[in-house]
């Protein structure tokens, strides 16, 4: 079945620090979605990517969606302590009809030393 | 605030037993998302329902079983209980299926 792998597992920055997260799928995604889950919280939706190649930014963070469609990465420039949290991506795939699916990752844990 | 409600926020009960979560959506949303939590597993996709239809499903065991009412609040029932169930039970919504989701603060489940 399809899987979503996100790399790496835990990342322990100081702020002010960049940080990257990376989801790699093994089929082609027809999307792919990122979350961001604050310790003791419910994750929370941050954005969705949908075409090749595509690029979006939100104030710090950076958002691609890979050309074959089959990898993403979140990047945060100039971490502050307000990030720290986990960060999943969650990939879907559409095999037809209503034949969705939407795999998450396992997440990766960012803590930030002030 | 998500806007999505979900009870009871804390659940403790023995193995063998059977227990019911509930979980409204946002208003408007019409799909419905039951996720499982836990420290070793992440976030695992259960089982969708749109508009009181079931749409999609994941990992969900056949000791589980979930529904969408008429007024689009959902039940996920869990029985026969063991150990490993313990977990964060996530309910989200989106407005259609796979859209943007909104994310419930969840049911703590112990299962002793």
């Amino acid at each position: 079945g399809q899987q979503v792998m996100q790399i790496p597992q835990y990342q322990h920055v100081q702020e002010g620090e960049d940080f990257t997260t990376y989801c790699n799928s093994s089929t082609t995604l027809s999307n792919i979605q990122w979350y961001k889950q604050r310790p003791g919280g419910h994750p929370v939706f941050l954005i969705q990517l949908v075409k090749s190649g595509e690029v979006k930014k939100q104030k710090r963070l950076t958002f691609q969606f890979g050309e074959a469609k089959k990898n993403s990465s979140l990047h945060i420039t100039a971490t502050q302590t307000t990030d720290v949290g986990t960060y999943f991506c969650a990939g879907g795939t559409n095999s037809g009809g209503s034949n969705y699916k939407l795999t998450f990752g396992k997440g990766t844990l960012l803590t930030v030393n002030p | 605030d998500s806007g999505v409600t979900q009870t009871p926020k804390h659940l403790i009960t023995a193995t063998g037993q059977r227990v019911t979560l509930r979980c409204s959506p946002r208003s408007g949303d019409l799909s419905v998302y039951w996720y499982q939590q836990s420290l070793d597993q992440g976030l695992q996709f259960l089982i969708q329902y749109y508009n009181g239809e079931e749409r999609a499903k994941g990992n969900i065991l056949e000791r589980f079983s979930a529904q969408q009412f008429p007024d689009l609040h959902s039940e996920l029932n869990l029985s026969s209980l063991e150990l490993g169930d313990s977990a964060l039970y996530f309910c989200a919504s989106s407005v259609f299926p796979f859209y943007e989701q909104y994310f419930g603060p969840g049911t703590r489940l112990t299962v002793t």
